[in-house]
């Protein structure tokens, strides 16, 4: 089974800090996906990566930033976090169907989420 | 910009019944892929069933079944024998066949069970 793990499962910071959330999959997945999951909202992309060293922006970027060093690794990180960034977090990999040169509807595996409050 | 909508954002079943959660989205694409993921009260994210757009035929994974209407831009969840487990947050998720393979999320169910 596909193996998705956060560092944390919850983090509380203070404004200011710069926050790292961690995230590694075990899969030699070559997408990788930070999300945000408020109340009423769902979850919204803040940033992927389809290899390593390569990063997108997603649908809300502004105040983080991400870094993709190894394959299985992607960072989240908080430059100056505050506090409309309290938020439940969440990683996810998958296979990228054009790069394994297969046509298949391949899921996002999730990790547990992390439930970060910024203080 | 595809949207997803799910516009139940709170459901109801008696244990043993049948339960449905409405999906519809907006796309000028032909092609994509549609999901519904359940998140329990664990957090975790798992994939309940998946649906191409170019298949016809409705996707079923054991007691869970899709109705899929290309035409509509719907994409329901049926959930049969509803069990005590099925409790969750539901969250109907749009991938466009684009290079990204981003997907995009609806605002999402919660689902209660009651024995």
């Amino acid at each position: 089974d596909v193996k998705v793990t956060q560092s944390s499962r919850y983090l509380v910071k203070r404004t200011g800090e710069k926050v790292f959330l961690e995230c590694v999959q075990d899969m030699d997945h070559e997408n990788m996906f930070w999300y945000r999951q408020d109340p009423g909202l769902g979850l919204r992309l803040i940033y992927f990566s389809y290899d390593v060293k390569m990063k997108e922006k997603g649908d809300i970027p502004e105040g983080y930033s991400v870094s993709r060093e190894k394959k299985e690794r992607f960072s989240l990180i908080l430059e100056s976090a505050s506090t409309n960034q309290t938020s439940m977090y969440l990683c996810a990999s998958s296979e990228n169907s054009r790069v394994r040169m297969h046509l298949s509807n391949q899921p996002q595996h999730f990790g547990d989420g992390t439930r970060l409050s910024i203080l | 910009a595809q949207t997803v909508t799910q516009s139940q954002p709170e459901m109801s079943v008696q244990e043993a019944e049948t339960v449905t959660l409405s999906c519809t989205y907006d796309t000028s694409e032909s092609d994509y892929y549609l999901f519904w993921y359940k998140q329990p009260p664990s957090r975790q994210m798992i994939l309940v069933i998946r649906q191409e757009a170019y298949k016809q035929q409705n996707a079923t994974e054991n007691r869970f079944s899709v109705n899929f209407q290309k035409a509509a831009k719907s994409f329901s969840l049926k959930i049969s024998d509803s069990q005590l487990g099925d409790a969750a947050m539901y969250f109907c998720a749009y991938r466009s066949p684009a290079w990204h393979e981003k997907l995009t999320f609806g605002t999402g169910t919660r689902l209660t069970i009651i024995p």
